[in-house]
């Protein structure tokens, strides 16, 4: 079993509609779950943060965590057409130093 | 730019080329990666360096030499890389090694021929 899952899309949503992306885990202890966002031929930019279960709203963008199902996603409402992108989900690894297991990132496109 | 800088955007060597590639953190950070992007895959961890010391060496080929001279410069010597080694270069900074939060680099792209 990968560490980190991501359906790799792409997942295409109308302008204006929620857009949600899965991310799913194999590691029980991990604590923290970060959503970077990637524009073609760019590097990753950090998004969202999110430690506890439930959700976590920053502006367009609610994380939601579940730590029993061992699942994170990330929504975005009023999807943009700028927002079309790879959203890779990542996870610390549990040794002494901050290694984070990328997923594979899903692509998403919003279309006029 | 600001934050992580890196250079070159592009390269493109033989397989019998030495090249560097080099990476500058303007954040004060303590803790430098290298990651490799490969189409259609995950992010590669390949190197972490904290406090100039490297803690990690991700079963990483030696043909790929890091170099951490200090906390804000980082470099990858590249040497006799093969065609598979094409791929996006990112280098990453965090606060210190049990930092989160990582900011990337705009990468640098390497084509091997």
């Amino acid at each position: 079993q990968k560490e980190v899952e991501q359906n790799s899309g792409p997942l295409s949503v109308p302008e204006g509609a929620i857009a949600s992306l899965n991310c799913t885990y194999s590691d029980r202890v991990s604590q923290s779950f970060f959503w970077y966002r990637q524009y073609s031929g760019k590097s990753p930019e950090l998004i969202m943060s999110i430690y506890s279960n439930g959700d976590k709203e920053d502006g367009r963008f609610t994380a939601q965590l579940n730590k029993a199902s061992q699942y994170v996603s990330l929504l975005i409402r009023d999807s943009q057409p700028s927002d079309s992108a790879t959203y890779l989900c990542a996870v610390p690894w549990r040794g002494g130093y901050n290694k984070l297991i990328f997923g594979a990132g899903t692509r998403l496109a919003v279309h006029p | 730019e600001t934050g992580v800088t890196q250079t070159p955007r592009h390269l493109v060597m033989g397989m019998t080329n030495k090249k560097s590639l080099k990476c500058e953190q303007h954040l004060g950070h303590n803790a430098m990666y290298w990651y490799k992007q490969s189409a259609k895959k995950p992010l590669e961890l390949m190197f972490v360096y904290s406090l100039e010391e490297r803690v990690e060496n991700n079963s990483v080929p030696s043909r790929f030499s890091p170099e951490c001279p200090n906390s804000s410069h980082l470099f990858l010597h590249l040497h006799t890389l093969q065609p598979e080694d094409s791929a996006l270069y990112l280098c990453a900074s965090s606060q210190d090694a049990r930092g989160e939060t990582q900011y990337f680099g705009p990468g640098t792209r390497l084509l091997v021929l």
